[in-house]
């Protein structure tokens, strides 16, 4: 079965700080990885990860991913308050619809002044 | 409208009653999704339309959960003899085309209550 695991579950840090969150999964036929934020209700997109080695990058916020060891990270450097929200992993497999993305459970950041 | 709307935001139900929850996707997305997230969990892929073509119902958790899309406008979720284990945020997502970017849009969500 398809599976997505995320640590940690919850992080508390100071503005400035860097976090990295981690997302490991196991999936029948990998296709990519992405990453979504979730401030409050609606996840919005963050990058889309299909090739090892290669990092994303947009702004403070920046993941790669390694497809030998199945798993991926996110960097977020001088953390602000803004940054608050769940951050949620999901793979998608290569079948033959595309469409079931597999998510994780979310870690939830909380960026204190 | 500019994003994907869903009603209602919130719904409070009874135990056994029956409830629809909408979703109006971006004009123009052709394929609709609809995500379940209990409190504290991830997103659970419930069903999938694309287009005219035959919806993908591989996650609907039991026969009380059923969607109908019209074409490739607004899409309605039913839930019938609703269980608290039902109370959760239900998500709707449209995208251009099922041709693979990683972009959904999501809606708000419509968070469910059944007492």
């Amino acid at each position: 079965e398809d599976k997505v695991v995320q640590s940690p579950l919850s992080l508390v840090v100071h503005e400035g700080d860097t976090v990295t969150l981690n997302c490991s999964y196991e999936v029948t036929n990998f296709r990519s990885l992405l990453w979504y934020k979730q401030e409050k209700k609606a996840p919005t997109f963050l990058f889309m990860l299909t090739s090892s080695g290669i990092e994303k990058k947009s702004g403070r916020l920046s993941s790669i991913l390694d497809k030998k060891e199945l798993f991926s990270i996110l960097n977020i450097t001088a953390t602000q308050t803004g940054d608050s929200a769940v951050y949620l992993c999901a793979v998608v497999p290569r079948n033959n619809y595309g469409q079931n993305f597999v998510f994780g459970p979310g870690t939830r950041l909380s960026a204190l002044p | 409208g500019a994003g994907v709307s869903q009603s209602p935001s919130n719904k409070v139900t009874e135990k056994g009653k029956d409830v629809e929850l909408r979703c109006d996707p971006i004009s123009g997305h052709t394929a609709l999704y609809w995500y379940r997230q209990r409190l504290g969990q991830g997103l659970e892929f419930l069903i999938y339309f694309q287009g005219n073509s035959a919806p993908d119902k591989s996650g609907l958790p039991s026969d009380r959960f059923s969607a109908e899309r019209t074409g490739e406008s607004v899409s309605t979720l039913t839930i019938q003899r609703t269980q608290q284990e039902d109370s959760a945020v239900y998500l709707c997502a449209s995208s251009l085309t099922s041709g693979f970017t990683g972009e959904l849009f999501f809606g708000e969500g419509s968070r469910l209550t059944v007492l």
